[in-house]
């Protein structure tokens, strides 16, 4: 299994630049979520998926949309890069919702994606 | 919104030591995480537990849930244990769906060998 796949690794956006990251499971999970790690901070929630078609929004939303028309993608879309969303970009997946069920509810997450807006 | 800190922040060690990272949480918990992010990046999943103890190789994660207290434990540490630690926790009331997992900042533990 490949686990978790997202891309692109790094990515450097002039500000008012749009690109998705692409994320993708092949572990057939419901349940994917999108996080940013900046400096000093905890990983925050952007967005989430709990399955095909259902998105909510997170902690930390404004400036980027999700769609899960698949099981398997949950791609991340920056509508119109700003400075502020230079970070690192996580995806996870897990088959139940995070933090419940059983000892083997793993969560797996993606290598990251480092961006950088100027 | 559940707070989750986590000491310390960051930890030297000699190889062979024994290490103990804390996380403490303000609000119950349904679950809690240990994760682990390698240099470079990637982010690995430890344990999750909601009660008592588990072992996982070197590794042993503890929670008390009265004391909303986990620590994580590395016996005989390796220079390949240089890593930041995470904690993470799920709260027993959190909304109507998925809403994620609360983060601690980590703990960034060097092993010097």
């Amino acid at each position: 299994n490949a686990g978790v796949t997202q891309t692109p690794k790094f990515q450097v956006l002039k500000t008012g630049q749009s690109m998705t990251l692409q994320c993708a499971q092949d572990m057939n999970h419901e349940y994917m979520s999108w996080y940013r790690q900046d400096p000093g901070m905890g990983l925050r929630l952007i967005h989430y998926s709990v399955g095909a078609g259902i998105t909510d929004q997170g902690e930390v939303p404004n400036g980027y949309n999700v769609s899960r028309s698949t099981t398997e993608d949950f791609p991340l879309r920056l509508l119109s890069a700003a400075p502020s969303q230079t970070s690192v970009y996580f995806c996870a997946s897990s088959y139940q919702l995070l933090g419940q069920g059983t000892s083997g509810n793993t969560i797996y997450f993606g290598e990251g994606s480092w961006l950088t807006v100027v | 919104k559940n707070e989750v800190e986590q000491s310390p922040q960051n930890l030297t060690a000699q190889e062979g030591e024994f290490i103990t990272i804390n996380c403490s949480y303000s609000v119950g918990i349904s679950a809690l995480h240990w994760l682990q992010q390698h240099p470079g990046g990637g982010i690995v999943s430890l344990f999750m537990l909601s009660s008592g103890k588990k072992k996982h190789g070197r590794l042993i994660a503890t929670i008390n849930i009265q004391e909303k207290h986990s620590s994580l434990h590395i016996t005989a540490s390796h220079p390949r244990d240089s890593a930041v630690y995470i904690c993470a926790v799920r709260g027993l009331y959190s909304g109507g769906g998925a809403d994620g997992l609360t983060f601690g900042k980590g703990t960034h533990l060097i092993i010097q060998p």
